[in-house]
């Protein structure tokens, strides 16, 4: 157990719908991350945020946004639904300092199925 | 732009007999580090080894270990005595030693077989 929770696990909808999909990083990190994962395919970074502020940013569409809230949870949503978006999304978390520095600990996905 | 490259799409190996997946990456940075994730088909992400660039040594976690060549920008993850829970994708990723920006960089991932 990576310590970072995710939910729901499995999500299934509808094109031109709208989606939340939650993290809870582990207990102190600051940093979440997202990242996507399609059907056989690499992880692709889509967006950090650092104590509620966005740090950095990756090929995230414009039909996704995400934020990060006071007591560190982070949503990413996805609106406008298209079939492609069907991945396996994952988020991780990381420590600023201490021993585990530089690892990012990854929840186990949140996979989203659009029919 | 940090780049991470895996050239085998697939690898085999016989169980119990040692295999070696490759990785490149490219940066300009210093300082940095490198790292080896298992996924297996339960799709979780699982650390299996991990390399800060100013350490000399190679990392090694009993059955993996890694020949880092930072100058050639090489990062080979070695499994020994390879066991049939081995099989999954192995991504190799690389994160620059940065503060409180700094993603987790991937490769495409090498699929591994065990085969008895």
């Amino acid at each position: 157990d990576s310590g970072v929770t995710q939910t729901p696990k499995h999500l299934i909808t509808a094109t031109g719908q709208r989606v939340t999909l939650r993290c809870s990083p582990r207990s102190g990190d600051l940093s979440v991350y997202w990242y996507q994962q399609s059907l056989d395919q690499g992880l692709q970074f889509l967006i950090q945020y650092y104590n509620g502020e966005e740090r950095a940013k990756g090929n995230i569409l414009e039909r996704f946004s995400a934020q990060q809230f006071p007591d560190l949870h982070s949503e990413l949503n996805l609106s406008s639904l298209e079939l492609g978006d069907s991945a396996l999304y994952f988020c991780a978390s990381s420590e600023l300092a201490g021993p585990n520095t530089g690892e990012l600990f990854f929840g186990e996905g949140s996979r989203l199925t659009v029919l | 732009a940090q780049t991470v490259t895996q050239s085998q799409p697939e690898m085999s190996v016989q169980e119990a007999e040692t295999v070696t997946l490759s990785c490149t990456y490219d940066t300009s940075e210093s300082d940095y580090y490198l790292f080896w994730y298992k996924q297996p088909p339960s799709r979780q992400m699982i650390l299996v080894i991990r390399q800060e660039a100013y350490k000399q040594q190679n990392a090694t976690e009993n059955r993996f270990s890694v020949n880092f060549q930072k100058a050639a920008k090489s990062f080979s993850l070695k499994i020994s005595d390879s066991q049939l829970g081995d099989a999954a994708m192995y991504f190799c990723a690389y994160r620059a030693y940065t503060g409180t920006a700094s993603k987790l960089t991937f490769g495409t991932g090498t699929r591994l077989q065990v085969t008895l």
